[in-house]
């Protein structure tokens, strides 16, 4: 297979702690994306780096990327309880075209 | 941003019959949508990609006769499983890229909840 792996798989912290997320993958990449998604919903897009870019930032987001390890992690400061939700990296490969390969995923939950 | 929607929003259904799920973009022209399947607690697999005007592109494994897919339009695409059994229950989801550039975000539909009873 060629998806993706994400750890932690679960992660639990409190309200305004920062939550780290992880992602790695197998193929070059065009670009990687990081999605959110509610529990039985559809997913929302967050950030996209592309494969030249090595950090970028979008409001309480931060996301890294290093493509000589194959890897990527997404950091989501002062953590509210409605960040409670699973976050996916998303990788377009090199000569895909828009084919998203996802990874497995990090359940967040932020408790009060 | 860009929406995609996706009707129905759930749908059950006895073995044996076909279920038809419609993913459309509301504001934007889409020549490629995809589709993907989810199961529960599960990650997002892609089971084909819908070209408007052509034949869909199937990923290993998909049946393409199981899973039909119709891009009639360049805003519809229709992914209808035919003779469902309880294993084809699953959170069906599709998208639409924005933009001609390749690897561009995607805009996903909020999904279609099969169950096969």
């Amino acid at each position: 297979s060629q998806q993706g792996e994400e750890d932690p798989q679960a992660l639990s912290i409190q309200e305004g702690e920062n939550a780290t997320m992880n992602c790695s993958y197998k193929t070059s990449i065009n670009n990687l994306q990081w999605y959110r998604q509610n529990s039985g919903r559809g997913l929302v897009h967050l950030i996209l780096i592309r494969s030249n870019e090595r950090e970028k930032h979008s409001g309480r987001l931060r996301v890294t990327l290093d493509t000589s390890k194959k890897s990527s992690s997404l950091l989501i400061t002062a953590s509210r309880a409605a960040d409670t939700a699973s976050y996916f990296c998303a990788t377009a490969p090199t000569g895909g075209g828009n084919k998203l390969t996802f990874g497995t995923g990090t359940q967040l939950k932020v408790e009060l | 941003g860009a929406v995609v929607s996706q009707h129905p929003s759930w749908v059950i259904c006895k073995s044996g019959t076909s279920v038809k799920i419609e993913c459309r973009s509301l504001d934007f022209q889409a020549t490629t949508m995809f589709w993907y399947r989810q199961f529960p607690k599960q990650s997002l697999m892609l089971m084909a990609t819908s070209n408007e005007g052509s034949k869909a592109t199937y990923e290993q494994g998909v049946e393409k006769d199981k899973f039909l897919i119709n891009h009639a339009s360049l805003t519809l695409s229709t992914l209808t499983v035919t003779s469902a059994h309880p294993e084809d229950s699953s959170f069906y989801i599709c998208s639409a890229p924005v933009g001609n550039s390749r690897g561009d975000e995607q805009f996903f539909g909020p999904g279609t909840r099969l169950t096969v009873l």
